[in-house]
């Protein structure tokens, strides 16, 4: 049985290129989260969905990041353009209706 | 918003003896309370979980306790073995009907298990 899968697993770029990381959730589940790990800021949540549809992105750092969950098995966080303070390793997340979260292996994101 | 504290940042402990990590909440909507191990370049793992109609919850070497007045929750590990040395987080979110909201993490606990 798959579990979250993310794309891609690494990702370098250039400062001002835009980023596209991908998620696939695990089949049924109807939520899904976004979150960033820094050693500076920890496990962060940048935006979550239920049933599709973006219920917080509060967490969201800036209009350069944007997020889209057009259909139950497939959502996209998008940078544009991208900073070398985005570095860090983004997870993929999905819950069932109980609530327990499961995580992707995560994307490194290196800007440089 | 939801504010989680974890302590200690690094508890060492020799294997076989037992580890307790301590956190605290500030939201007392939150009811849902997770455990998860993150080895080093892993994803967080999920070991274990309560919920705020529980005191206490048990899987063979780990227990989870809950005070819900005091807003604050533990993990206990028994009989620690090396492969117990790792980062663990707590987190806090609500879980309703629908579904869930996200989760707040604590900033770790690096466990080091001493042969």
């Amino acid at each position: 049985d798959a579990g979250v899968i993310q794309s891609p697993r690494h990702e370098v770029t250039e400062m001002g290129q835009e980023v596209t990381l991908r998620c696939k959730p695990i089949s049924g589940h109807n939520s899904l989260f976004w979150y960033r790990q820094t050693m500076m800021r920890g496990l962060e949540l940048l935006i979550y969905f239920n049933n599709n549809v973006p219920i917080d992105d509060s967490g969201m750092p800036e209009d350069r990041f944007s997020a889209k969950m057009p259909n139950a098995s497939f959502s996209t966080l998008k940078i544009q353009p991208s900073e070398p303070r985005d570095s860090a390793v983004y997870f993929c997340a999905s819950s069932p209706l109980t609530g327990e979260q499961f995580f992707g292996p995560g994307t490194r994101l290196t800007v440089l | 918003g939801e504010n989680v504290e974890q302590h200690p940042s690094t508890l060492s402990v020799q294997e076989g003896d037992s580890a307790v990590i301590k956190c605290t909440y500030s939201d007392s909507a939150s009811n849902y309370f997770p455990w998860y191990k993150q080895e080093l370049g892993k994803r967080p793992q999920l070991i274990i979980d309560i919920r705020s109609n529980v005191g206490e919850k048990k899987d063979q070497r780990i227990a989870v306790t809950l005070n819900k007045t005091a807003k604050h929750f533990s993990l206990h590990i028994t009989e620690t073995q090396p492969e117990d040395s790792a980062v663990y987080f707590c987190a806090a979110s609500q879980v309703f009907g629908g579904g869930a909201d996200g989760l707040t993490f604590g900033k770790g606990t690096h466990l080091i298990i001493q042969p």
